[in-house]
């Protein structure tokens, strides 16, 4: 059964970078069949896309994050992270990191970062 | 850029009715479109993937139809569990986009 666990600090200054990683189990993010990603949902409100990215390194971002964000994946680790630079309090909220097949089948639990001070 | 518009915001139904909801996107997006169903302080999970195939596990009582613009998630029977946020997803057109979301309260 696949699991996916984000991690990284729930606590992140202003300005500074975000970076969480998503560490996959019981399937490899070297298949070639799917992509690999990340979603965010700010407090009390609906889901938005960050980006995502394919075994080869091909990222896609959404056109808001793509300054600040990065996704990479290490295949040695079997893991994928995501940083985002320059964060501000807008971007606090919970973090899922997802498998992209036919659908975002797999989830992690979802990670609380807070932007402050 | 795409628009996704997912209606409605919310809806209250009874145990046992049909409840409908629907995505229209601003752009054509070729049956690439997922439903979700969220429960609070829990990740999403897929209900339907390519517009109207069922995932696994997901019971019967879930369907998905439409093509070009609009899309519609379908629950036939409400039951107490079915209480939560539904979602829509379109994949097709970069970027990718979820729709508002629809809050299904059980009266």
């Amino acid at each position: 059964q696949l699991q996916l666990q984000e991690s990284g600090p729930g606590l992140v200054k202003p300005s500074e970078t975000l970076s969480l990683t998503c560490t996959v189990s019981g399937g490899s993010v070297g298949s070639s069949i799917y992509h690999w990603a990340w979603i965010r949902q700010p407090p009390g409100k609906g889901l938005e896309w960050v980006g995502k990215i394919f075994y080869l390194g091909d990222s896609v971002y959404t056109p808001s994050l793509e300054r600040r964000a990065t996704i990479f994946i290490d295949a040695s680790k079997n893991e994928f992270s995501l940083k985002l630079s320059a964060v501000t309090a807008a971007d606090t909220g919970v973090y899922f990191c997802a498998r992209l097949g036919a659908g975002l089948d797999y989830w992690g639990q979802g990670r609380l970062v807070t932007i402050s001070s | 850029d795409i628009q996704m518009t997912q209606s409605p915001s919310s809806v209250s139904a009874s145990v046992g009715e049909r409840v409908t909801i629907t995505c229209r996107a601003s752009q054509y997006i070729d049956g690439w479109v997922g439903w979700y169903q969220q429960k609070p302080g829990r990740a999403p999970k897929l209900l339907i993937y390519d517009a109207s195939s069922l995932h696994s596990g997901v019971p019967s009582r879930f369907s998905g139809s439409g093509s070009g613009t609009d899309y519609t998630l379908t629950i036939s029977s409400l039951q107490p569990e079915d209480s939560a946020t539904y979602y829509c997803q379109q994949s097709n057109i970069l970027p990718t986009l979820f729709g508002q979301g629809t809050r299904v309260e059980i009266k």
